[in-house]
């Protein structure tokens, strides 16, 4: 398995608060990416890095932003969380894009009351 | 608009049926892959493929770059199975990319 790891896993918080999620790699691939799973939706990308401090949004991007300072860290951080943002996110990553498979870390839940 | 089209949303079979899970893209690929979710759980890669057809255990996935279409086949299929099956593209249009189907909700029935 790749080593991804994301962190919490969970977490319930509320509207207006900020919250940073944490997508922790140990394969050294240069692209990662941070999705969201809603309920008839398939996964969408919030934004995605192509390495350290190179990042680019995806098409949720609104309400949210990122951080890449480290090759094996990339974290997303939801300025002031609203309801809409209750969702599971998932971290990916890629040795290089778009021809190359993902490999997903385990999700965080997160609810913002 | 969706980029990619998965048919049906949800099927039931019989443990030992033949399965057949559809897949439509409307975009120029760069590769396509099948990612298996089971419920409460993360997502795993089942398949990348950009031509032909490949095979792992019961598991079979083809493509046709002409139709722009790709189906995923389980033979013999068992309650260990039932899962939410995905397909994703990967875009030459907009570089690094993926473009995910909204899943196929698989049940097996003893």
């Amino acid at each position: 398995d790749a080593g991804i790891t994301q962190s919490p896993r969970h977490k319930v918080t509320e509207t207006g608060t900020p919250v940073t999620l944490r997508c922790h790699q140990t394969e050294n691939h240069r692209y990662m990416y941070w999705y969201r799973q809603d309920p008839g939706h398939g996964l969408r990308l919030i934004h995605y890095s192509y390495g350290v401090k190179d990042t680019d949004k995806g098409e949720v991007s609104d309400g949210y932003s990122v951080s890449r300072s480290k090759t094996e860290d990339f974290l997303l951080t939801l300025e002031s969380a609203t309801s809409s943002q209750t969702s599971v996110y998932f971290c990916a990553i890629s040795a290089s894009g778009s021809f190359y498979e993902q490999y997903f870390g385990p999700g965080t839940r997160l609810t913002v009351t | 608009k969706n980029e990619v089209e998965q048919s049906p949303q949800n099927l039931t079979a019989q443990e030992g049926e033949f399965i057949t899970i559809n897949c439509s893209y409307s975009v120029g690929i760069s590769a396509l892959h099948w990612l298996q979710q089971h419920p409460g759980g993360g997502i795993v890669s089942l398949f990348m493929l950009s031509s032909g057809k490949k095979k792992h255990g019961r598991l079979i996935a083809t493509i046709n770059i002409q139709e722009k279409h790709s189906s995923l086949h389980i033979t013999a299929s068992h309650p260990r199975d039932s899962a939410v099956y995905i397909c994703a593209v990967s875009s030459l249009n907009t570089g690094n990319q993926f473009y995910f189907g909204t899943g196929t909700s698989l049940t097996v029935i003893p």
